[in-house]
């Protein structure tokens, strides 16, 4: 079983739409998570961390957290053309807090 | 966050050289992280590099191909050893933020060909 599994996509949703990302995870004790946004050809950017369970809301960007299924998603309001990447969910767990990142889902904003 | 300066960006080489990568960040940190991304593939931990002691790798990596140097709390650097094509892939390090709470910030990567 892989540690962090995301959906590989394409996922595409027409502009202005609501685009919904999910990610499960099998570590139980795992502390953090985080959802980052990779271009093609550029390294990942850092868009939402979130570490309890509920909803996390920035912008346009709402990351949800629900520990006991352990299942994180991300939803992006108002899609834009620009929002086109590969999206990457990450989660923060052991020792020495090594960061383990899914397969990333790969959104496709339609104009 | 981190301000991470990688080079170089891209380089192609020959079969059985070697490639050092280097990182450096604009501010002191304890530990650099580098990963390896594979064409259409997720990021993987290679190593955690810690100044003053020796790298944690991961499993499947091994220092005598993935030599790692950390002289002090703002650098490090990668090297590829003894390349195949098999590790042709795009090289990034990483680096946590100082309060722990907003995550990772990579470097600009690294794209290495081998042929």
């Amino acid at each position: 079983q892989k540690e962090v599994e995301q959906n590989s996509g394409p996922l595409s949703v027409p502009e202005g739409a609501i685009a919904s990302l999910n990610c499960t995870y099998s570590d139980r004790v795992s502390q953090s998570f985080f959802w980052y946004r990779q271009y093609s050809g550029k390294s990942p950017e850092l868009i939402m961390s979130i570490y309890s369970n509920g909803d996390k809301e920035d912008g346009r960007f709402t990351a949800q957290l629900n520990k006991a299924s352990q299942y994180v998603s991300l939803l992006i309001r108002d899609s834009q053309p620009s929002d086109s990447a590969t999206y990457l969910c990450a989660v923060r767990s052991g020792g020495y807090q090594k960061v383990t990142f899914g397969t990333g889902t790969k959104l496709q904003v339609i104009p | 966050s981190a301000v991470i300066s990688q080079k170089p960006s891209r380089d192609i080489c020959q079969r059985g050289t070697s490639l050092t990568i280097q990182c450096q960040v604009d501010s002191q940190v304890t530990m650099m992280f580098w990963y390896r991304q594979q064409p259409g593939q997720s990021l993987t931990l290679i190593a955690t590099a810690n100044q003053g002691s020796e790298a944690t790798y991961e499993s499947g990596f091994v220092i005598d191909k993935f030599p790692i140097s950390r002289p002090n709390l703002t650098f490090s650097t990668l090297t590829v050893s003894n390349m195949s094509p098999e590790d042709s892939s795009i090289y990034l390090c990483s680096v946590e933020s100082r309060d722990r709470i907003y995550g990772y910030t990579f470097g600009s990567g690294t794209r290495l060909t081998v042929v």
